[in-house]
């Protein structure tokens, strides 16, 4: 157990739609990290959060948006849903806002478009 | 574009084996990390590299980074079936905070 957890474990939803991905990263841990992995695509990097802050961007379409709460949380919000979002969405925390930081995955959220 | 090259991308041995698997890049990182991927679960990080030339082992492994900080191995020895998994190399730049990640070994040891 990594100590990030994330809401829902599955996720079934149509193409068009809006879903929200949750997650909470380790206790004491300030940055969030969201990533998506498909199978022909690998672990794609999408986006960073650092204390409340946007830190990086990476492979993040405009249809998708995330934040981080005060409380640290963070959600992916993905919209106009696509039948190639389908994929596994994953959180990572991790103490500092540098790379060099080790970084905790969650269990992952897997989300099916239909 | 994957920046990351992993060779093999699929791997099936023997328990008992050795074996080694390529991380390769054009680009130069200034750390490096392999991560170890099961069924279902997110990846576990293995091992940070930072040092070019640096090797660090971990129990049956040992993973080796570039001279040039632009490739890295993982060598496994005496391999078991519980070193089953995707194995994940994740490069960071100086020049940006994104970490980019192989598509990754996957490796089956058989009993």
């Amino acid at each position: 157990d990594s100590g990030v957890t994330q809401t829902p474990k599955h996720l079934i939803t149509a193409t068009g739609q809006r879903v929200t991905l949750r997650c909470s990263p380790r206790s004491g841990d300030l940055s969030v990290y969201w990533y998506q992995q498909s199978l022909d695509q690998g672990l794609q990097f999408l986006i960073q959060y650092y204390n409340g802050e946007e830190r990086a961007k990476g492979n993040i379409l405009e249809r998708f948006s995330a934040q981080q709460f005060p409380d640290l949380h963070s959600e992916l919000n993905l919209s106009s849903l696509e039948l190639g979002d389908s994929a596994l969405y994953f959180c990572a925390s991790s103490l500092g806002s540098s790379s060099y930081n080790e970084q905790f995955f969650g269990p992952g959220t897997r989300l099916t478009v239909l | 574009t994957q920046l990351l090259e992993q060779s093999p991308q699929f791997l099936s041995i023997q328990e008992g084996e050795n074996l080694t698997v390529y991380c390769n890049s054009s680009s130069v990182f200034s750390s490096l990390q392999w991560y170890r991927q099961e069924p279902g679960e997110g990846p576990v990080l293995l091992v940070t590299v930072v040092t070019g030339g640096e090797v660090k082992k971990l129990k049956r492994l040992t993973f080796q980074f570039g001279d040039a900080r632009k490739d890295s191995s993982l060598h496994i020895t005496a391999a078991q079936p519980g070193d089953t998994g995707l194995y994940l190399c994740a490069g960071a730049s100086d020049n940006n905070n994104d970490m980019r990640f192989g598509a990754g070994t996957r490796l089956t040891v058989k009993p």
